[in-house]
């Protein structure tokens, strides 16, 4: 079956750190993998996302997510944390059997000044 | 930039209770979705939609339905609210072009059933 885990519940980091934010995938075909982010009291908003091509992904906010096939990873990275990025943070993998989207439970980011 | 907007942001509703919720996109995509999202368990696919008049059951249909009379709009319905059925909404479109088109959300609604 098609899944995608986020294996932390919370993540912790001082302001200016570099961030890191897991997501490992399960799929029978190639992935298709995206992060979403909501702020507080707020829909989601789209960060980016990986169909083919470079392994590293840019996307808004200056946020980037590392694809790695061997791990089956797309983890959610950033180099240097700020306090407004404290949010929660979804990854996502295509389903391939009706093409929607299966989601993780979700990353509580959380940046202290 | 694409607007989604729900119609309530907060309701209370009692068991028992028919309840609407109102979705508009204001960017003519063809795309509408109906999630609810519970602590722990991510975003979870009620409905969809690919066009007007057209629906699809999502992962959790039971106990909801959904209305898509015009483009822009995009009901879900709860015909008999349970406790259950507590949770955060959203709504959600996307363009026709691909399936890997990024979803625009609405800021959903929390819907508390007592």
């Amino acid at each position: 079956a098609q899944s995608v885990a986020q294996p932390e519940d919370q993540v912790n980091v001082a302001e200016g750190n570099p961030l890191t934010v897991k997501c490992t995938y399960s799929v029978s075909g190639n992935p298709y993998l995206f992060w979403y982010v909501q702020y507080p009291n707020r829909g989601l908003q789209f960060l980016l996302k990986y169909i083919t091509g470079d392994n590293l992904v840019k996307g808004s906010y200056g946020f980037e997510a590392e694809f790695n096939k061997s791990q089956t990873s797309f983890h959610l990275k950033k180099p240097s944390a700020l306090v407004s990025d404290s949010a929660l943070y979804f990854c996502a993998v295509r389903d391939d059997s009706n093409y929607q989207l299966i989601w993780g439970a979700g990353t509580k980011l959380i940046i202290k000044p | 930039d694409v607007k989604v907007t729900q119609s309530s942001r907060y309701l209370v509703k009692r068991t028992g209770e028919k309840v609407f919720l109102e979705c508009v996109q204001d960017m003519d995509h063809e795309n509408m979705f109906w999630y609810r999202q519970d602590p722990g368990l991510g975003l979870r696919l009620i409905y969809f939609s690919y066009d007007v008049k057209m629906k699809e059951k999502g992962d959790i249909p039971e106990g909801y339905s959904v209305s898509r009379e015009k483009k822009e709009r995009f009901s879900l319905i709860l015909e008999s609210a349970s406790t259950n059925q507590t949770s955060m909404y959203l709504c959600a479109s996307r363009m026709t072009a691909g399936y890997n088109s990024p979803l625009h959300f609405g800021n959903g609604t929390r819907l508390t059933v007592t």
